[in-house]
């Protein structure tokens, strides 16, 4: 089954830092693109990150640049997002999907940016 | 950045009922490779997004038939021929053609 499974809930402060993971198994994990999407309270999605299969290319919203990092772990079947710099409107629940057509989602992880 | 525009971002519908969503792009989503990458989701409370139509028309497996995606250029439509209850959600169109990747602002349906 094709599964991909992010990391638990989180409560940050503003200006911190967080890792978020995702680990994926049931596919070959070093064929896809994969990407980060989230959803702010309220509001719809938006597409945060995309990497490459090889990790070559990455590609970000501007809200987010320089910022957050998107990474990959194709020996782990993992994929990463490392977000610096938190604010306050990063919170959002978080998904990791696989290809560039999104065909599948995890669960989602909560991110919680607050003092 | 290309701006997905989609009307209504509220859809009331009878169940039985058909309803469609319209989803505009501010421009052209033929990508140079010929394909257009314009893709729907359905979010259900609670859920996660779920991919139901890709490249315009192309229904994902499992979705039912009554889901029907159509349009060209900068124009699509979502069609549900007949409303159930389990279609209740938000649906978003998603460009895939240009960088970065864009969202509608989602349509809210749900049953009269």
């Amino acid at each position: 089954e094709v599964q991909l499974v992010e990391s638990g809930e989180t409560l940050v402060q503003p200006g911190g830092s967080l890792r978020l993971s995702c680990a994926a198994s049931g596919f070959t994990f070093s064929n896809y693109w994969m990407s980060w999407v989230r959803r702010a309270p309220g509001k719809g999605l938006e597409w945060v990150a995309n990497i490459k299969p090889d990790g070559s290319e990455k590609y970000y919203v501007d809200s987010v640049k320089g910022r957050f990092t998107i990474s990959r772990d194709n020996a782990k079947n993992s994929l990463y997002l490392q977000m610096n710099s938190l604010r306050a409107e990063d919170t959002a629940v978080y998904y990791c999907a696989r290809g560039m057509s999104l065909a599948v989602w995890g669960k989602g992880t909560t991110v919680t940016v607050s003092s | 950045d290309v701006v997905m525009t989609q009307s209504p971002l509220s859809l009331p519908v009878t169940l039985g009922q058909p309803a469609s969503i319209s989803c505009r792009s501010s421009q052209s989503l033929v990508h140079s490779d010929g394909n257009t990458y314009l893709h729907w989701f359905q979010q259900r409370p609670g859920q996660s997004p779920r991919r139901l139509i890709y490249r315009v028309s192309n229904r994902d497996s499992g979705v039912p038939d009554r889901f029907s995606g159509s349009g060209s250029g900068t124009d699509f439509t979502l069609k549900i021929s007949r409303v159930e209850a389990e279609d209740v959600g938000v649906y978003y169109c998603i460009q895939g053609t240009h960088w970065p990747y864009t969202f509608g602002q989602g349509t809210k349906l749900d049953i009269k």
